[in-house]
């Protein structure tokens, strides 16, 4: 069964912390993503990258920064983290052209 | 600009049949997708459509109209675990996902 895995379901942060998001999927595909999703306001993507040491923003890639060191792997890095930050943030995978495949999720919360 | 619009809510009865629009104006077109995604959970995949008609997959059907920007997806014989929301997203034409930002369909008893 293919996969992606984010490596924490909720977390709860502090205002100014570095926080780090992270997403392994194990399909060895090109192209992975970084959401994030709040109430009314649907899926919005943060930053996406189409091969290793590759990363392209997104539409909404402030305060946030991401790594791909490898294939298989896509982080996430909130540089200071701030209340507004508070979201659900998901991981996507896909290959090519086709469907994204999603990871579980991780809610944060910054206090 | 890009955009794709669908309802916010919609409520619909065990047993019944209901219908989830999705309209869009993208810059190009490749693909349509539809997504549920439970309270709490990431969205799964539904269905894909690229060109114009219906496809059928059990209980659920998709229909896709590319000269009107129209989609639909279509739930028969509902089920109370059917209450999720429903992402449409169209892929344009530098194959990015545009995402609309969901129905929330609950299914009443």
């Amino acid at each position: 069964d293919v996969k992606v895995t984010q490596s924490s379901r909720y977390l709860v942060k502090r205002t100014g912390e570095k926080v780090f998001l992270e997403c392994v999927q194990d399909m060895d595909h090109e192209n992975m993503f970084w959401y994030r999703q709040d109430p009314g306001l649907g899926l919005r993507l943060i930053y996406f990258s189409y091969d290793v040491k590759m990363k392209e923003k997104g539409d909404i890639p402030e305060g946030y920064s991401v790594s791909r060191e490898k294939k298989e792997r896509f982080s996430l890095i909130l540089e200071s983290a701030s209340t507004n930050q508070t979201s659900m943030y998901l991981c996507a995978s896909s290959r090519a052209r086709y469907g994204y495949t999603f990871g579980s999720g991780t809610r944060l919360t910054v206090v | 600009g890009q955009n794709i619009d669908q309802p916010t809510e919609m409520t619909a009865t065990e047993g019944a049949i209901v219908q989830i629009n999705c309209t869009y104006q993208t810059s190009g077109f490749n693909g349509l997708f539809w997504y549920q995604q439970h309270a709490g959970e990431a969205p799964t995949f539904l269905s894909y459509n690229v060109l114009d008609g219906l496809e059928e997959k059990g209980r659920f059907s998709s229909f896709l109209s590319r000269s009107k920007g129209y989609s639909y997806l279509l739930l028969k014989e509902l089920q109370m675990k059917d209450s999720a929301s429903y992402l449409c997203a169209v892929t344009d034409s530098n194959y990015q996902l545009i995402w609309g930002a969901g129905t929330k369909l609950i299914i009443k008893p």
